[in-house]
């Protein structure tokens, strides 16, 4: 089956600096999602993509689908304490319900 | 709220009882969607329906699972003979329907299951 990785599994950051990670995937998607979640709750959706080369922001996070297609990146420019969270891609190609990585867990410091 | 609302948000229940989770989706999406988490993991897809019919199930959904959306709103998803290993998130999530399953996917807050 399809097998995502996300990198780094977690990270611990000041306030105020910016954030990459990233996801990758065995196979080749054509839509990637990016989404939040807090504890004991559901995910909240950030940013979609559909196109390859495709670069979305949505206010400080921006994310970007992967020429190649089997990647996706996320950055967080001026973390804030209220970025804390478990950060998820997910993605799928054809008409695959969506897979989910294992997340990156991100911890500020005020 | 206009959300997908799910209920209950926790569970707990001794192995071998049966439990009923219900979902109800965003008022105008046609496609509804749950998922399974664990700690640790993201979520896991079990199925999902397009209005009252369920398209496609997972591996995952042992025969002791079962979901229904009789009139294509709500949905309930049924764990008979719970075990321990059944303990975990249940997140219902729903779309508007019209590409396919990977579209853009809206999460309720989840049942929390606990399996004695």
């Amino acid at each position: 089956g399809q097998q995502l990785n996300q990198s780094p599994q977690s990270m611990f950051i000041q306030e105020g600096e910016d954030v990459s990670m990233n996801c990758t995937s065995s196979s080749i998607f054509n839509t990637w999602l990016w989404y939040k979640q807090d504890p004991g709750e559901g995910p909240v959706l950030l940013i979609a993509l559909y196109k390859a080369g495709e670069l979305t922001s949505n206010g400080r996070l921006t994310a970007q689908f992967g020429i190649t297609r089997k990647d996706s990146f996320l950055n967080i420019s001026a973390s804030i304490p209220s970025d804390v969270g478990i950060y998820f891609c997910a993605g799928a190609s054809g008409n695959t319900p969506l897979v989910f990585g294992k997340g990156t867990r991100l911890s500020v410091i005020a | 709220d206009t959300g997908v609302s799910q209920n209950p948000r926790h569970k707990i229940t001794k192995r071998g009882q049966n439990v009923t989770f219900r979902c109800d989706p965003i008022s105008e999406h046609n496609r509804l969607y749950w998922y399974r988490q664990t700690l640790g993991q993201g979520p896991e897809f079990l199925t999902y329906f397009q209005n009252e019919a369920q398209l496609e199930k997972s591996r995952l959904l042992s025969d002791r699972f079962s979901a229904e959306r009789p009139k294509g709103s709500f949905s309930t998803l049924e764990i008979q003979r719970t075990e321990q290993g059944d303990s975990a998130m249940y997140l219902c999530a729903s779309s508007l329907g019209l590409s396919g399953p990977a579209e853009k996917l809206f999460f309720g807050s989840g049942t929390q299951l606990s399996v004695l």
